[in-house]
């Protein structure tokens, strides 16, 4: 069946250190999102990429850096200049263009230690 | 300002009410999504309309472009219901979305 992994489901990290998230997708689909998601908010646009070794950033990039080295893989990396990571990040692709359903991924919980 | 606004941001029902979720926005759209999300944090795609009215079993999502609002139905509710309800506008032309802060819905047996 086609769809979206994210791993691991769960990640900590220490002060200073950074952290990848992982997500590939098996569904063909051209373009790729990360978002974060805080409780009580609605979700917000990290990073986006349309197209394989292309990506832009979204509202809240600062502090996260991707790349999109295969149509398959858009892995998201946390730095240490992000100062509050923890949150829970989801990952979605769809088709190009605008007005496409978006498919999410079972998203990544990450804990600084 | 957040441009997509849900209301109520919690409900609580018993099983077999009727029940209704709304979204409105802000700006012209093409188009408008609902999404589930359930309890272990997974995201579904249940929606996306453009106009009228759409049905998928016991959900009903029905949205006017012209009053810049949305509804989501569920008839017979079930403690399976039990998960937040998203909706998110299109913005741009590449399919990015902006989303609302969730309904946080919990249906008692």
């Amino acid at each position: 069946d086609g769809g979206i992994t994210q791993s691991p489901k769960y990640l900590f990290r220490k002060e200073g250190q950074n952290v990848t998230l992982s997500c590939e997708q098996n569904l063909n689909h051209d373009a790729m999102y990360w978002y974060r998601q805080d409780p009580g908010q609605g979700l917000r646009l990290i990073y986006y990429s349309q197209i394989v070794n292309d990506f832009q950033k979204g509202d809240i990039a600062e502090g996260y850096s991707v790349s999109r080295e295969k149509k398959e893989s858009f892995p998201l990396t946390v730095t240490s200049a992000q100062k509050n990571p923890t949150a829970f990040y989801l990952c979605a692709s769809s088709l190009r263009g605008p007005d496409q359903p978006q498919h999410f991924g079972d998203g990544t919980r990450l804990s600084i230690l | 300002k957040n441009e997509v606004e849900q209301s109520p941001q919690n409900l609580t029902a018993q099983e077999g009410e009727f029940i209704t979720i709304n979204c409105s926005y802000s700006v012209g759209i093409s188009a408008l999504h609902w999404l589930q999300q359930h309890p272990g944090g997974g995201i579904v795609s249940l929606f996306m309309l453009s106009s009228g009215k759409k049905k998928h079993g016991r959900l009903i999502a029905t949205i006017n472009i012209q009053e810049k609002h949305s509804s989501l139905h569920i008839t017979a509710s079930h403690p399976r219901d039990s998960a937040v309800y998203i909706c998110a506008r299109g913005e741009g032309s590449q399919g990015n979305l902006i989303f609302g802060k969730g309904t946080k819905l919990s249906v008692k047996p």
